[in-house]
């Protein structure tokens, strides 16, 4: 399945970095999704863009800011994480959004 | 906001038995999608049910649809160790976007 990726598939990084995670969708789909999964919170819906305009933002902390440049790219930049924000981060896709979410394979992200 | 419950949270079967996840919600439902997360891999869509009471089957899966749509099932036939992974239903209210349960856990033991 390569409709939706993500690059990097693995990010370790330190408190104080700055880096971001890159999604795309290949799909023509006009919504996309971030969501951030751990053992404590199976699938956490941070953010939701329906034709690039953020349409949801669940209380998710200022050090994650998302963008949306155009339909397909979504990115989640990443500044002064916590050891606790490590997690698998997953980018999804859908038509509109109600429908069939695609997800890519995730980010898996380790703050030292 | 609307909230979907999921039960339960984990299952550990012989391989060969029979396991069943539920869904349940407090508001009525457009419709519902249940997705399989597999070990190490991202949540892949399986089914959307849309009308009351609606039955579908994949081989050995079955997914129903409550009569009044606020709730269902995942029911599987005879597990296999292929089986393993986290079951997902999401669901969601005219027009929100899907809300996702805590999703169950199947372990199949060989």
């Amino acid at each position: 399945e390569t409709g939706v990726t993500q690059t990097p598939r693995h990010l370790v990084m330190g408190m104080t970095n700055k880096k971001s995670l890159k999604c795309e969708q290949h799909l023509g789909h006009n919504a996309m999704y971030w969501y951030k999964q751990s053992a404590k919170k199976p699938l956490e819906l941070m953010f939701v863009y329906s034709l690039e305009e953020r349409v949801e933002n669940n209380s998710v902390p200022s050090r994650f800011s998302p963008e949306c440049p155009n339909s397909s790219h979504l990115f989640l930049h990443l500044h002064t994480l916590q050891p606790e924000d490590s997690a698998l981060y997953l980018c999804a896709s859908s038509l509109y959004r109600s429908d069939t979410q695609y997800f890519g394979p995730g980010t898996r992200l380790t703050v030292l | 906001g609307q909230q979907v419950m999921q039960i339960p949270q984990y299952q550990h079967v012989q391989e060969g038995e029979d396991f069943t996840t539920y869904c349940n919600s407090s508001t009525t439902l457009s419709n519902i999608q249940w997705y399989k997360q597999r070990p190490g891999g991202h949540p892949v869509f399986l089914i959307q049910l849309v009308k009351s009471g609606e039955v579908k089957k994949q081989k050995r899966l079955t997914f129903q649809f409550g009569e009044a749509k606020k709730n269902s099932s995942l029911h599987i036939t005879a597990t296999q160790t292929t089986d393993v992974g986290t079951y997902f239903c999401a669901a969601h209210s005219g027009n929100t976007p899907l809300v996702f349960g805590k999703g169950t856990r199947l372990s199949v033991i060989a």
